[in-house]
């Protein structure tokens, strides 16, 4: 068990909906990354948040966001989705935003219809 | 940027042969290597990690020595196990403006048969 957690686990949804996935990190760790995982991307960085404020964008969408609030947890939002959206979404914790090691949560498998 | 290559597979061993999992990157400077580990159904797991050149990073029989010469963090063990059967990523932090993302391989899926 790293100590982040997701939820939900599972999401299945139909095209054009919103969704937001929840992402609470470790204790005491301050960044918060966002990766999608899909079999012809492979894993993909989406957004680096910490202690609150956006850091970095990768290869995120305009249909989506994030944020961190100020207890640290992370919420993904995923609108207008597209049956390309299907993937495992995970977000990871550091203690700081330097070249450490990122602990995985389990993951939120999105599944559009 | 930094940037990794490793090995696709997907590759299939006995139980207690020896494994090698070829990992090659690209980076400025010296950047952290780590080998993650994704059980199936589950999230990634930090598997081994080396911080500088010459460290060797182990863990549950697996080692992964950092070669600035190669520029290579090849993962090894000895004798896999059927639990050992997962999909093995090589990952180093990209940076950028004060973010430090982890820049991932394509992933090898290791099955270990009986």
């Amino acid at each position: 068990d790293s100590g982040v957690t997701q939820t939900p686990k599972h999401l299945i949804t139909a095209t054009g909906q919103r969704v937001t996935l929840r992402c609470s990190p470790r204790s005491g760790d301050l960044s918060v990354y966002w990766y999608q995982q899909s079999l012809d991307q492979g894993l993909q960085f989406l957004i680096h948040y910490y202690n609150g404020e956006e850091r970095a964008k990768g290869n995120i969408l305009e249909r989506f966001s994030a944020q961190q609030f100020p207890d640290l947890h992370s919420e993904l939002n995923l609108s207008s989705l597209e049956l390309g959206d299907s993937a495992l979404y995970f977000c990871a914790s550091s203690v700081e935003a330097g070249p450490f090691e990122q602990f995985f949560g389990p993951g939120t498998r999105l599944t559009v219809l | 940027g930094n940037s990794v290559t490793q090995m696709e597979g997907p590759v299939t061993l006995s139980e207690e042969a020896f494994l090698t999992i070829n990992c090659t990157y690209t980076a400025t400077g010296y950047p952290s290597l780590f080998w993650y580990v994704q059980y199936p159904g589950e999230g990634l797991q930090l598997l081994l990690k080396a911080t500088k050149a010459d460290d060797k990073g182990s863990n549950k029989g697996f080692e992964a020595t950092y070669r600035k010469e190669t520029t290579s963090f090849h993962l090894e063990k000895g004798s896999v196990q059927v639990s050992d059967s997962a999909v093995y990523f090589c990952a180093l932090p990209y940076s950028g403006a004060g973010s430090y993302q982890l820049t991932f391989g394509k992933g090898t899926k290791l099955s270990v048969i009986p």
